[in-house]
């Protein structure tokens, strides 16, 4: 089973608008950690935001913010006035705290975001 | 800005030859990895380094060699590779390696093996 589900390959938004990327986990761990980055075209990963599983507060980081559903192993990335330098493929990604597993950071297969203006 | 580089940024190389791959971080970090993306597939992990010490080799084949001499400088090297080993290599460090730790990435090497 995929340790990371992200089901939207594209995603379209208009320019100031807010769009919501999902993410979807599977892991038997208590304790792990979200991560999501944005790889825009040139090809680096660029970290966007963090959230524990322990952390009771949904992360935010200026537009970003990670509506964390820990019951229903989701943690989306909502992206709050969109701009045109917001299109980029976004990942999502999983770190486990214990087992094998512990410290490997798993991505899911990434959405396209296309920001129209 | 990122604290992680990576050197070359473009390598096209034939299956006979030997080359080098180079990250450096700037950022203090004890753990640094090297991933593989290829199209149309999600980030592959190949190796963790933690404190210097190789703590995972993720199935990778033999043809690709890793490196660190410190905590701050990683090398993959390269000998007999395959055209299906054309991928972006993609570096990062981290605090330690450790689950609550984000990971900061380098800009990427863009490999073609011929």
């Amino acid at each position: 089973a995929q340790k990371i589900t992200q089901t939207q390959p594209g995603m379209f938004v208009q320019e100031k608008e807010a769009v919501t990327l999902d993410c979807t986990y599977d892991t038997s761990d208590q304790s792990y950690g979200l991560f999501w980055y944005k790889q825009p075209s040139s090809g680096e990963m660029i970290f966007l935001i963090y959230q524990g599983s322990y952390d009771e507060q949904n992360a935010t980081e200026g537009r970003y913010s990670l509506n964390f559903q820990k019951a229903r192993k989701s943690a989306n990335l909502v992206i709050s006035a969109s701009q045109l330098g917001d299109s980029a493929m976004y990942f999502c990604a999983m770190r486990e705290g214990r087992g094998t597993s512990y410290g490997k950071l798993t991505f899911g297969q990434g959405t396209i975001l296309t920001v129209h203006p | 800005e990122t604290g992680v580089t990576q050197t070359p940024r473009h390598l096209v190389m034939g299956m006979t030859n030997k080359k080098s791959l180079k990250c450096e971080q700037h950022l203090g970090h004890n753990a640094m990895y090297w991933y593989k993306q290829s199209a149309k597939k999600p980030l592959e992990l190949m190796f963790v380094y933690n404190f210097k010490e190789q703590t995972e080799n993720n199935s990778v084949p033999s043809r690709f060699s890793p490196e660190c001499p410190n905590s701050s400088h990683l090398f993959l090297h390269l000998h007999t590779l395959q055209p299906e080993d054309s991928a972006l290599y993609l570096c990062a460090s981290s605090q330690d390696a450790g689950p609550y730790n984000e990971q900061f990435f380098g800009p990427g090497t863009r490999l073609t093996v011929l």
